[in-house]
């Protein structure tokens, strides 16, 4: 079992839509969540991160973290084509190690 | 500010020839990583360095791989011999610190033919 756990996609949501992508963890050590975005061919770029239980919002981007269901989520309001892109979810385990999950690749159809 | 700065950006070799990669972290940045990312596969970290001392390498295949970070600054990845399976994206990233907040670099595009 991997310790960061995303469905591969691909998510399709029209434009205008809210996206919601998820992310599982196993490790209960993990400390602090990242969401990164990468287009196809380009390196990872971070969005935001999170680390307290609850919700964490950047302008369309929100944030939510459920510790107890070990569970991170980010939600994207009024999709855009250029939102088109993979999505890695990573924790940081134990200030011992960040692990990213396979990402989960995002369609916004126009 | 620059940001991190890898070269080459693409390599095709033939298996069993050798091949390095470059990375020059963002100014200041103490940690930098060295990750492979496999198609449609998240980063996989190969190793980590703190200054010049690398604290974390469980992942690094240590019988074709090598890494050295000179001065704290530079670091070099090598891969001798390179084999079919080592064809993938090489990125590296830099932090300060170990946090999930990385900075990284463009890649290197290796094909082992």
């Amino acid at each position: 079992q991997k310790e960061v756990e995303q469905n591969s996609g691909p998510l399709s949501v029209p434009e205008g839509a809210i996206a919601s992508l998820n992310c599982t963890y196993s490790d209960r050590g993990s400390q602090s969540f990242f969401w990164y975005r990468q287009y196809s061919g380009k390196s990872p770029e971070l969005i935001m991160f999170i680390y307290s239980n609850g919700d964490k919002e950047d302008g369309r981007f929100t944030a939510q973290l459920n510790k107890a269901s070990q569970y991170v989520s980010l939600l994207i309001r009024d999709s855009q084509p250029s939102d088109s892109a993979t999505y890695l979810c990573a924790s940081l385990e134990g200030y011992q190690k960040v692990t990213f999950g396979i990402g989960t690749k995002l369609q916004v159809i126009p | 500010e620059a940001g991190v700065v890898q070269s080459p950006r693409y390599k095709i070799i033939e298996k069993k020839q050798p091949v390095a990669f470059w990375c020059n972290p963002i100014s200041g940045h103490n940690t930098l990583y060295w990750y492979l990312q496999n198609l449609g596969q998240g980063p996989e970290l190969l190793i980590r360095y703190e200054n010049e001392e690398a604290v974390d390498d469980s992942q690094l295949p240590k019988d074709r791989f090598s890494a050295e970070r000179l001065k704290g600054v530079d670091s070099t990845l090598k891969i001798q011999p390179a084999e079919l399976g080592d064809s993938a994206v090489y990125l590296c990233a830099s932090s300060l610190g170990l946090t999930g907040t990385q900075y990284f670099g463009p890649g290197t595009r290796l094909l082992v033919l």
